[in-house]
């Protein structure tokens, strides 16, 4: 059911900055908040972003989103060789009444 | 400190049940809506089901409709999914997760536990 689009994968450069996209619909990102997780194995996801662009506490200000239209980008500055994880998108979808992810970027800092 | 804790996950043949549960700490549990979600292997997260705080509404993905039910036992601080029918493609590490702000309906989550694993197959 998963219709949030993400690149599979991603690598840069500790210190450089990344931009992972996360392409919906309007019926999902259009419309509703986009949140942003990191996985990391056997560990519990994390919440980096919700309603868009806020971070809970916690989280440091090198992460941040946006959303324009049926997208959203997570940006991550200054990366550290921590940050290799896979990312998820996240977004209720209120034509088809679920919640969706999108598939994962794998994140490699390098 | 909040807390999740995910148990009864297994390996189980096509067909078969299995029951999961998810325990709760450090927040007032019935405040919260939860959602069930899972990650099979090699792929990304897929929400299966969700519950609102007082139980009293639930909604489930297409995946799992009329096969896994979701319940909760405010009293005890515990979440359940019921899950029968079961198929290889259920096979996944199952997560439960609290939603981020108290009433319902927000759609982001904050908690999750290390999940539990399951596996389908003959």
């Amino acid at each position: 059911q998963s219709v949030l689009t993400q690149p599979p994968s991603m690598s840069a450069a500790p210190g450089q900055k990344v931009t992972i996209s996360c392409s919906g619909s309007r019926s999902n990102i259009g419309s509703n908040y986009v949140s942003w997780y990191q996985l990391v194995p056997g560990t519990a996801p994390k919440l980096l972003i919700y309603e868009n662009n806020k971070r809970p506490s916690g989280i440091p200000d090198r992460f941040s989103g946006s959303k324009s239209g049926p997208s959203a980008t997570l940006d991550i500055t200054g990366l550290q060789t921590g940050d290799e994880a896979d990312y998820s998108c996240g977004a209720w979808d209120s034509s088809l009444t679920a919640m969706l992810f999108g598939g994962g970027t794998k994140l490699s800092v390098l | 400190e909040e807390q999740l804790l995910e148990s009864g996950g297994g390996l189980v043949q096509p067909g078969g049940s299995l029951r999961l549960s998810c325990e709760a700490s450090g927040f007032t549990f019935r405040d919260y809506s939860m959602s069930w979600v899972r990650q099979a292997p090699g792929k990304g997260l897929e929400w299966v089901s969700a519950i609102r705080g007082s139980g009293s509404y639930t909604n489930y993905a297409d995946s799992v409709r009329g096969r896994f039910v979701m319940s909760r036992d405010n009293s005890e601080n515990t979440l359940f999914l019921q899950m029968s029918s079961l198929r290889v493609e259920d096979t996944a590490v199952y997560f439960c997760a609290k939603e981020l702000k108290s009433g319902g309906g927000y759609w982001y989550f904050d908690l999750w536990g290390r999940g539990t694993r399951v596996t389908v197959s003959s």
